[in-house]
């Protein structure tokens, strides 16, 4: 069973380094989320891909983190200039939007990478 | 804009009772529901999907209820057993044709069944 794996999954930085994730989605699916879950909330959306294309980021995302999908599989994640405020663990989902079921779509997640920023 | 909410935020049950979990969300008009399970530092599964158009979903000793009227969504687990700790999310996602399926989540029950 191939789901979502992620990469990875934990990562210990310091203040004002760059790091880098990257999401494996399930191979077929061709929307690819990313989240955001700090310690005792729920996980936050923070952008997708529908193939290679990023359609909606949220505000959430400042001009610090980027995200990639360059050819319709993989996805990462960077964040410049990290700061201890994105201590936190970054979810990916991947879902099929098919039109004949577009209503019954599900996400699956990864495992997560889990962040510190010291 | 959607807000979730779960009520209680920590729930303590000993073995083998049924218990419910619930979830209240201020627009329900066109979205669906899911229910997810996470477990310490991993990732969520996805435990039930209701449609919009739906009431109901059925696994196992799982029941998910969903009531638009009301803004609200009951998780019914029967005959609770330790492995079923775990925190429980519940999430909801617009469905109209062609838009994202972003999840709005809300803060989930952290659930412990004590042997």
């Amino acid at each position: 069973d191939t789901g979502v794996s992620q990469n990875p999954r934990h990562k210990i930085t310091k203040r004002g380094q760059n790091v880098t994730f990257r999401c494996d989605p399930i191979s077929e699916h061709n929307r690819l989320y990313w989240y955001r879950q700090t310690l005792g909330q729920g996980p936050e959306f923070l952008t997708y891909f529908q193939n290679e294309a990023q359609l909606e980021k949220s505000r959430l995302l400042s001009d610090r983190f980027s995200a990639e999908r360059p050819k319709g599989s993989f996805s990462t994640l960077e964040i410049q200039r990290t700061e201890q405020g994105d201590s936190a663990m970054y979810l990916c989902a991947s879902s099929l939007n098919a039109r004949d079921r577009w209503n019954q779509e599900t996400q699956y997640f990864g495992p997560g990478t889990r962040l510190l920023v010291l | 804009k959607q807000e979730v909410t779960q009520i209680p935020a920590a729930l303590s049950v000993p073995e083998g009772e049924n218990l419910v979990l619930n979830c209240s969300f201020t627009d329900s008009a066109i979205y669906n529901l899911q229910w997810f399970r996470q477990d310490p530092g991993k990732g969520l599964t996805s435990l039930l999907l209701i449609q919009s158009s739906q009431r109901e979903q059925t696994s196992g000793r799982l029941n998910a209820s969903l009531d638009k009227s009301s803004g609200r969504s009951t998780l019914y687990i029967a005959a609770s057993q330790p492995g079923d700790s775990a925190t429980y999310l519940c999430a909801l996602t617009p469905i109209s044709s062609g838009s994202a399926r972003q999840l709005t989540f809300g803060s989930g029950t952290q659930l412990t069944v004590l042997p």
